[in-house]
C-alpha cells in the first residue's frame, strides 16, 4: 500500500522567513495530495491540496509543488507569522481510497 | 452547520472496559473515517466507510468495531480496552466521488489505565 514519508519532523524559522516541508510517496498511482494544519487541541484542517494533473498551486502565502516523476511534493509557506506555528501533515491517496498521512512536522515561528 | 461532531472529548477507561466513541456529521458526506493519532506516528487509519451499510478496515483495525447504519453517524467501538489504545481519536468525513477534502472532528482523547 501507499507509504508517505515527511521531513523534517521539526522546523524552526524566524518570523518573516520561508518554511518548506517535503513529502515523498511510494504509489505512483496516487493522484491527490492535501496538506493539513493542526493547532494544539484541535483536529487537522485542510489548508491546500493538489491533484496529479497540476504541478503547482498557490493560495496567498502558501504553495504546494508536485513532482510526479520523483514522487515528492512540498509545502512552501512564505513570510511566516507566529500564527503559522502548528503541526503540518501531508497525505496522499488514489481514486477514492482513504488518505495516508505522513508523520507530521512541528513548525515553530519565532518572533 | 456543525460539521463533524465527536463525543466525548475526554475519556478514561480501565483495561478490559468497552465503550463507543460517537461521530456525527451534518454535511451529507458519503465517506467517513476513523484515525488515531499517537506521538511521532501521524494519523493512522482504523476503519472507514464509503456509505451507509458499507465499512472496511484500515491500517490498525484490531480491537475496534464500526458500523454505519445511517449517513450521519459512524460510531467506533472499543471491545475490550487496552493501554495500547491510549490515543487521540479523530473522525473525518468527505463528500463522494471526485470530492477528496476531509473535514475532521475535534477529537476524543482516550486514556486506558
Amino acid at each position: 500500500g501507499e507509504n508517505v514519508e515527511q521531513h523534517p519532523s521539526t522546523l524552526s524559522v524566524q518570523e518573516g522567513d520561508s518554511a518548506v516541508i517535503k513529502c515523498t510517496y511510494s504509489d505512483s498511482a496516487s493522484n491527490y495530495f492535501p496538506w493539513y494544519k493542526q493547532e494544539l487541541g484541535k483536529g487537522p484542517q485542510l489548508i491546500i491540496d493538489i491533484r496529479s494533473n497540476v504541478g503547482e498551486k498557490k493560495d496567498q502565502r502558501i504553495a504546494v509543488t508536485l513532482n510526479k516523476t520523483a514522487k515528492h511534493f512540498s509545502l512552501h509557506i512564505t513570510e511566516t507569522q507566529p500564527e503559522d506555528s502548528a503541526v503540518y501533515f501531508c497525505a496522499a491517496s488514489k481514486g477514492n481510497t482513504p488518505l495516508v498521512f505522513g508523520k507530521g512536522t512541528r513548525l515553530s515561528v519565532i518572533a | 452547520n456543525a460539521g463533524v461532531t465527536q463525543t466525548p472529548k475526554f475519556q478514561v477507561l480501565k483495561t478490559g472496559q468497552s465503550m463507543t466513541l460517537q461521530c456525527a456529521q451534518d454535511m451529507n458526506h458519503e465517506y467517513m473515517s476513523w484515525y488515531r493519532q499517537d506521538p511521532g506516528m501521524g494519523l493512522r487509519l482504523i476503519h472507514y466507510s464509503v456509505g451507509a451499510g458499507i465499512t472496511d478496515q484500515g491500517e490498525v483495525p484490531n480491537g475496534y468495531n464500526v458500523s454505519r447504519s445511517t449517513t450521519e453517524d459512524f460510531p467506533l467501538r472499543l471491545l475490550s480496552a487496552a493501554p495500547s489504545q491510549t490515543s487521540v481519536y479523530f473522525c473525518a468525513s468527505r463528500q463522494g466521488i471526485g470530492r477528496y477534502g476531509y473535514t475532521f472532528g475535534s477529537g476524543t482523547r482516550l486514556t486506558v489505565v
